[in-house]
């Protein structure tokens, strides 16, 4: 148990809908980043926070968007979605964003757009 | 901006041989170097990791890597491997910035499903 709580784990949605995906960090932990994973795009980041602040954006598409709340939790947000939006959701978290620190992924929260 | 290439996709190996999980890294300035594993149904766990000193890293499960900064490599080992290390490997780099700060962002190669036989 990495101490990363994603939920849900499982989301079955249509296209054209909207859907939020929430992520609790480890306690302690201040940063938390979001991953795509996909079987023809790998794993691929979205997008970065740092103690309720944006630091770092990566592949992120305009219909995506996250925050992360004072109580350091986060959410992101995917709407008008795609068949090629279904992939897994990855939420990792980090005490802070310098050298070494070790990310620590939830499982995962599986998305399927039908 | 950092990139990650993981020569190998699969790799299927018996159980007790030795295998090498293939890793280079593009960047224009130093960088921090990972590996993650992911068994199946779960997340990623960190495996191992080089910040400085010596370029051979070990994790507690007998895995090793060695950064070599000349040919941009940081490939994994394992002398003998067992069923349980069946899993996907993943390489990530992280860029220092300048005063040793790094950005944060982790990026990650493909992914390497390595499958041990009995």
């Amino acid at each position: 148990d990495s101490g990363v709580t994603q939920t849900p784990k499982h989301l079955i949605t249509a296209t054209g809908q909207r859907v939020t995906l929430r992520c609790s960090p480890r306690s302690g932990d201040l940063s938390v980043y979001w991953y795509q994973q996909s079987l023809d795009q790998g794993l691929q980041f979205l997008i970065q926070y740092y103690n309720g602040e944006e630091r770092a954006k990566g592949n992120i598409l305009e219909r995506f968007s996250a925050q992360q709340f004072p109580d350091l939790h986060s959410e992101l947000n995917l709407s008008s979605l795609e068949l090629g939006d279904s992939a897994l959701y990855f939420c990792a978290s980090s005490v802070r964003t310098s050298g070494g620190a070790e990310l620590f992924f939830g499982e995962g929260s599986r998305l399927t757009v039908l | 901006a950092q990139s990650v290439t993981q020569l190998d996709s699969q790799v299927p190996v018996f159980e007790e041989a030795p295998v090498e999980l293939r890793c280079n890294y593009s960047s224009s300035v130093s960088v921090y170097l990972f590996w993650y594993v992911q068994y199946p149904n779960q997340g990623l766990q960190l495996l191992l990791k080089y910040l400085s000193g010596s370029t051979l890293v070990e994790s507690i499960n007998g895995f090793e890597a060695e950064f070599n900064k000349s040919q941009t490599s940081f490939h994994l080992r394992k002398p003998s491997v067992h069923i349980s290390d069946t899993a996907e490997y993943f390489c990530a780099v992280r860029e220092v910035g300048a005063g040793g700060t790094s950005y944060g962002k982790l990026t990650f190669g493909q992914g390497t499903i390595l499958t041990v036989h009995p």
